[in-house]
């Protein structure tokens, strides 16, 4: 299985601030056609299903505010949150859809300092 | 617009059978090259793929529930449902159905979740 280690399980950041959370992947699992890891980011909120924000690593679901971003090197991924905002309290999960069983990072909790 | 509806018993004494309807709107489940599946999360923990079936109906399972699960559809009805048999309290989660526009992609469609606990 591809295991995903996020990283840290959780921070607390205030609002207008930075939020980076990473994850790693135990494989490398760049995609050839097209330079990209297939890899997702979710966030959720309490009581609701998970959201998707990421697609191949970097790219933006139509919808999502464009202070998150995130990027790829090597097994390593990132989303960032340019600008904390009180909304985007929530746990955040990376995914991985390169091989089966599809797998999920533990999940990083982001709170409001 | 995409849309997931499930259903199911909430309360399922151990070593029974649970299982669950998603009901999809917006979109064909038998059509395009697309992948239907059910997830589960614990309470308080993370995300674990159960398993998909496939817009031509072939199904994909996890390992670690294999043997327990099984996925099926009925495409005059558009849903597909989750049986999972023997059932411990270590299924109690929520469960989720989720489906993606294409191959190749996350999950961008998910149903609202079913808690379900396993006690007798």
């Amino acid at each position: 299985d591809i295991v995903l280690t996020q990283s840290p399980d959780s921070l607390a950041v205030s609002l207008g601030e930075r939020a980076t959370i990473n994850c790693k992947s135990s494989q490398n699992i760049l995609s050839r056609p097209n330079n990209k890891s297939p890899v997702g980011w979710y966030q959720q909120k309490p009581g609701q299903p998970p959201r998707l924000l990421i697609y191949w690593a970097s790219t933006r679901e139509s919808g999502v505010p464009d202070r998150f971003s995130a990027s790829e090197s090597g097994t390593d991924f990132t989303l960032t949150i340019s600008s904390l905002q009180a909304e985007d309290a929530a746990v955040y999960f990376c995914q991985q859809y390169s091989g089966l069983p599809l797998t999920f990072g533990q999940g990083t909790r982001v709170e409001i300092k | 617009q995409v849309q997931l509806q499930q259903s199911g018993p909430g309360l399922v004494k151990p070593s029974q059978t649970l299982s669950l309807t998603c009901a999809v709107s917006g979109v064909s489940i038998s059509s395009d090259n697309s992948y239907w599946s059910w997830i589960r999360q614990p309470a308080g923990k993370g995300l674990e793929w159960i398993g998909r079936i496939h817009t031509r109906g072939f199904t994909q399972y996890n390992p670690s529930l294999q043997s327990r699960v099984t996925i099926s559809r009925d495409t005059s009805r558009n849903r597909f449902f989750l049986s999972l048999t023997s059932v411990t309290a270590a299924d109690t989660a929520i469960y989720y159905c989720a489906g993606i526009d294409a191959s190749g992609f996350p999950f961008n469609h998910w149903g609202q979740g079913t808690q379900v606990i396993v006690s007798s």
